[in-house]
């Protein structure tokens, strides 16, 4: 398996507290990405990264942002958490743009 | 945008039967195709996958798949499954040819239901 570890596995937030998730890799890979999975809608893409500092946008973005200051970590924040944001949070990773990903164990986030 | 289709929410199989589970996917250019299998409150493993070449793809666990450009489709097959294959099964499809996010496009899933 690869070594893609997530913390934290669960956790439960009000509304309008700052959260932030963390992924962390030991495989070295360049490319790194945040989803959620949510009933129905199957993993949809939040932001990626494809370098130390170097990130974009993907589909659900809007409440989120993200940072990458190390090859291995890769950090999802919700500035302020709304209840429209609870969901299981993956991060993949993959060596290329065009390799396969390989997901961590999920995060669970729960905003009351 | 990509986009794709997995028509079956649920499917209900017997053990040892053969199974079949339907991925359509809308993608301009050549696609790079994959199939992933979720365990409850596991994360997500890839089964195979498809870049280019032969159409028929083996994958881990007796799984193949089969690549049809015509018909847009990319169909995950098991000649017998196992009651460990209950699962949720996701097709996606990845975008890299430039423009748009790179990351996969998933579709919605398919509930693989074994019975006895």
């Amino acid at each position: 398996d690869a070594g893609i570890t997530q913390s934290p596995r669960h956790k439960v937030t009000e509304t309008g507290t700052p959260v932030t998730l963390r992924c962390h890799q030991t495989e070295n890979h360049r490319y790194m990405y945040w989803y959620r999975q949510d009933p129905g809608h199957g993993l949809r893409l939040i932001h990626y990264s494809y370098g130390v500092k170097d990130t974009d946008k993907g589909e659900v973005s809007d409440g989120y942002s993200v940072s990458r200051s190390k090859t291995e970590d890769f950090l999802l924040t919700l500035e302020s958490a709304t209840s429209s944001q609870t969901s299981v949070y993956f991060c993949a990773i993959s060596e290329a743009r065009s390799d396969e990903q390989y997901f961590g164990p999920g995060t669970r986030l729960t905003v009351t | 945008a990509q986009s794709v289709t997995q028509p079956d929410i649920h499917i209900t199989v017997s053990e040892g039967a053969s199974l079949e589970l339907r991925c359509n996917y809308s993608y301009g250019a050549t696609p790079y195709l994959f199939w992933y299998v979720q365990s409850p409150g596991q994360g997500l493993q890839l089964l195979l996958k498809y870049f280019s070449g032969d159409t028929l793809v083996q994958g881990i666990k007796g799984f193949e798949a089969e690549f049809k450009r015509s018909q847009s489709s990319f169909n995950l097959r098991k000649p017998s499954v196992h009651w460990s294959d209950a699962a949720e099964y996701f097709c996606a499809v990845g975008s890299y040819s430039g423009g748009g996010a790179d990351g996969l496009t998933f579709g919605k899933g398919t509930h693989l239901i074994i019975q006895p």
